[in-house]
């Protein structure tokens, strides 16, 4: 069925470390991986995503890695900053909509 | 560019009445989806809109619906509200008419007494 299953559901580090979230998906047709940060008040944030052609894309200080063997795929947050505080949805594609994962709030302690 | 905008912010309506959201895609973008988020059952695809066209549609009941005007703006419509539809709706656009790089709007906060 349609299912994204993310762990950890919370995730607290200490500032400069590195975060990392894991998500799996059911179907394997699935082609496209976003991940979205929500703060506070506000809609979710497109941060970066993968197409599933690529094995690993990085954008500063935020990388996603995909394994599509295992259908499972990862957001890594490295030198975390107060400012990284907010719930991160992992999301996959599964007949042309997108299905979320449940969320992980992420706190970075000064 | 604008971002996507939703009005109104915050709402609230007694239980039997019928609400109607608003969304105005970032400009050029041609596909609007509307999604529900709750505590409890997290971010769920209610329906997506393409060129005045409803193209996909989630898992919920005919009470809600939506359309989209020619300047790509969309409106979703809930009726007989009950007290399970308190939630977030987000609106998100993308240019392309599928489900990449979709952009969400702030959110309208529903809440029904």
């Amino acid at each position: 069925g349609e299912n994204v299953e993310q762990h950890p559901s919370t995730l607290s580090v200490q500032e400069g470390d590195s975060a990392v979230i894991k998500c799996t998906y059911s179907d394997s047709a699935s082609n496209y991986f976003p991940w979205y940060k929500q703060e506070l008040g506000k809609g979710p944030q497109l941060i970066i995503d993968i197409r599933s052609n690529v094995g690993e894309k990085k954008d500063q200080r935020i990388a996603v890695t995909l394994n599509k063997t295992a259908k499972h795929f990862s957001l890594h947050i490295t030198e975390t900053q107060p400012e990284d505080s907010a719930v991160y949805f992992c999301a996959a594609i599964k007949t042309d909509k997108l299905i979320f994962g449940t969320g992980t709030r992420l706190q970075v302690f000064p | 560019k604008a971002g996507v905008t939703q009005t109104p912010r915050y709402l609230i309506k007694t239980r039997g009445q019928q609400v109607t959201l608003s969304c105005s895609p970032i400009s050029g973008h041609r596909s609007v989806s509307w999604y529900q988020q709750t505590p409890g059952q997290g971010l769920q695809f209610l329906f997506e809109y393409f060129s005045e066209t409803q193209r996909n549609k989630g898992n919920f009941p005919g009470r809600f619906s939506g359309r989209q005007f020619s300047n790509s703006r969309s409106e979703m419509n809930v009726s007989t509200l009950e007290l399970g539809d308190s939630a977030l709706y987000l609106c998100a656009s993308s240019q392309t008419g599928t489900p990449y790089e979709q952009y969400f709007g702030p959110g309208t906060r529903l809440t029904v007494t």
